[in-house]
């Protein structure tokens, strides 16, 4: 079937304005995560949604930045006032989110984001 | 907290020959899977290869395999009969063996194959 899909590809964006940035996870994976890969901090963890479970939100930077999952399906990464370090490629991933760990994730092509 | 060092910022073979890659990780969990991605350029994150660390057998997938050593919590990775088309950045991640699932990732490690 389908990857992960992500979109936009590339957003450019001025100092202080709201972006969302979409991630659709591969068909039947219960586990989705967010990541932020940019030069200086490498590749970070952001967000984690299992299931119905509570997302697990403890590599989110600042509280400017927000996700949700709805219907366990499409997530939305929010950054609000977005700052010229929120530069980066926003990776997300998904998969079967296997009990006792180990699935694989699957990646989507990310988005880049640019704040001017 | 776990953490993922890769010490080699670049490496580079020559086409047809056999590189290592290497990853050294911390952790003082006994239950953990370990991975090797690739990200060409085109930014796509791929699966190479994946570890239980439960499992003393190092992993194989055709011309990639690890070295898996549990003991001195290294986990490098070998790429035989290089090709042009490995050219790319190589992470090495960790992730606690629980339903837990998030990725440590290392630095990365760029590899360049020439022709």
């Amino acid at each position: 079937g389908a990857g992960v899909s992500q979109s936009p590809s590339n957003k450019v964006t001025e100092k202080g304005k709201d972006v969302e940035l979409r991630c659709d996870p591969i068909s039947g994976h219960t586990a989705l995560y967010w990541y932020r890969q940019s030069l200086g901090q490498g590749l970070e963890f952001l967000i984690y949604f299992q299931g119905n479970s509570a997302p697990d939100k403890s590599g989110l930077p600042s509280d400017r930045f927000s996700a949700e999952r709805t219907g366990g399906s499409v997530s939305t990464l929010t950054i609000q006032r977005t700052q010229q370090e929120d530069s980066a490629v926003y990776l997300c991933a998904s998969s079967r989110g296997v009990a006792g760990g180990g699935g694989t994730q699957y990646f989507g092509p990310g988005t880049r984001l640019t704040v001017l | 907290a776990q953490t993922v060092t890769q010490s080699q910022p670049e490496m580079s073979v020559q086409e047809a020959e056999t590189v290592t890659l290497s990853c050294t990780y911390d952790t003082s969990e006994n239950n953990y899977y370990l991975f090797w991605y690739k990200q060409p350029p085109s930014r796509q994150m791929i699966l190479v290869i994946r570890q239980e660390a439960y499992k003393q057998q190092n992993a194989t997938e055709n011309r990639f395999s690890v070295n898996f050593q549990k003991a001195a919590k290294s986990f490098s990775l070998k790429i035989s009969d290089s090709q042009l088309g490995d050219t790319a950045m190589y992470f090495c991640a960790f992730q606690v063996g629980t339903s837990y699932g998030k990725l440590t990732f290392g630095q990365g490690t760029i590899l360049t194959v020439h022709p």
